[in-house]
């Protein structure tokens, strides 16, 4: 699996959108970029998924550069609810995920 | 529509006893993965199963873990002899055999303590 690198925390006012960056230099042509959050003791839950075109969903929205070397989760408007710690993660589809330290995103009111 | 189903939700077993984790994937998905959280650590993947069949275990322990996903009935994890090093929280996802991506829905976990 490709390796992502993403910061270790951010902040972002309830109402604002919170864009989420990753980097996933190394990733190969037939690897997806999943997005998923972990609400705190709560089961990872799964946000979207991406090839190499832009996507979006009632959740967020994916948006995948050009090389594919790096991506950006873009919630519209943060609430609360959305304070987590987000993953993303490049590998084969069917593969075990690999999880890394994540982002902490706080949304503060 | 119902998720994925895990139970217990919480488990106490003594040292040396034994722990069984049940996972139901959500209808139509025959594909089911373990993962175990520690405390205060990221989530790490133990195994991935599909109906019968053991496609993946690098992530289990060589000793004492066991996973089986039979034909009739849930997904079983169990742990003979648990110590206080199995402590943790054990996750259960499953996802669709017909989609592109295979994504993965996670169910709520199972908080396992051993005393």
């Amino acid at each position: 699996d490709a390796k992502t690198t993403q910061p270790p925390s951010m902040d972002c006012a309830e109402g604002r959108a919170a864009n989420l960056p990753c980097n996933h230099s190394t990733i190969s042509g037939n690897e997806y970029v999943y997005w998923y959050r972990q609400i705190h003791s709560q089961g990872p839950q799964y946000i979207i998924h991406g090839l190499k075109n832009n996507e979006t969903n009632e959740m967020a929205s994916l948006i995948i550069t050009e090389d594919r070397k790096s991506s950006t989760l873009i919630l519209p408007h943060a609430t609360l609810r959305d304070t987590a710690v987000y993953y993303c993660i490049a590998n084969n589809a069917g593969n075990m995920l690999t999880f890394g330290g994540g982002t902490r995103l706080m949304v503060k009111p | 529509n119902a998720g994925v189903m895990q139970n217990p939700r919480h488990l106490v077993r003594r040292r040396g006893q034994e722990a069984r984790l049940r996972c139901s994937p959500m209808k139509g998905h025959s594909h089911v993965y373990w993962y175990r959280q520690l405390p205060e650590e990221g989530l790490k993947f133990m195994v991935y199963l599909q109906k019968e069949n053991i496609i993946d275990e690098s992530g289990m322990p060589k000793e004492r873990f066991s996973a089986e996903f039979p034909k009739e009935g849930p997904s079983i994890l169990r742990i003979q002899q648990v110590v206080r090093g199995d402590s943790a929280a054990y996750f259960c996802a499953s996802s669709p055999p017909n989609r592109e991506a295979y994504e993965q829905y996670f169910g709520p976990g199972t908080r396992l303590t051993v005393t």
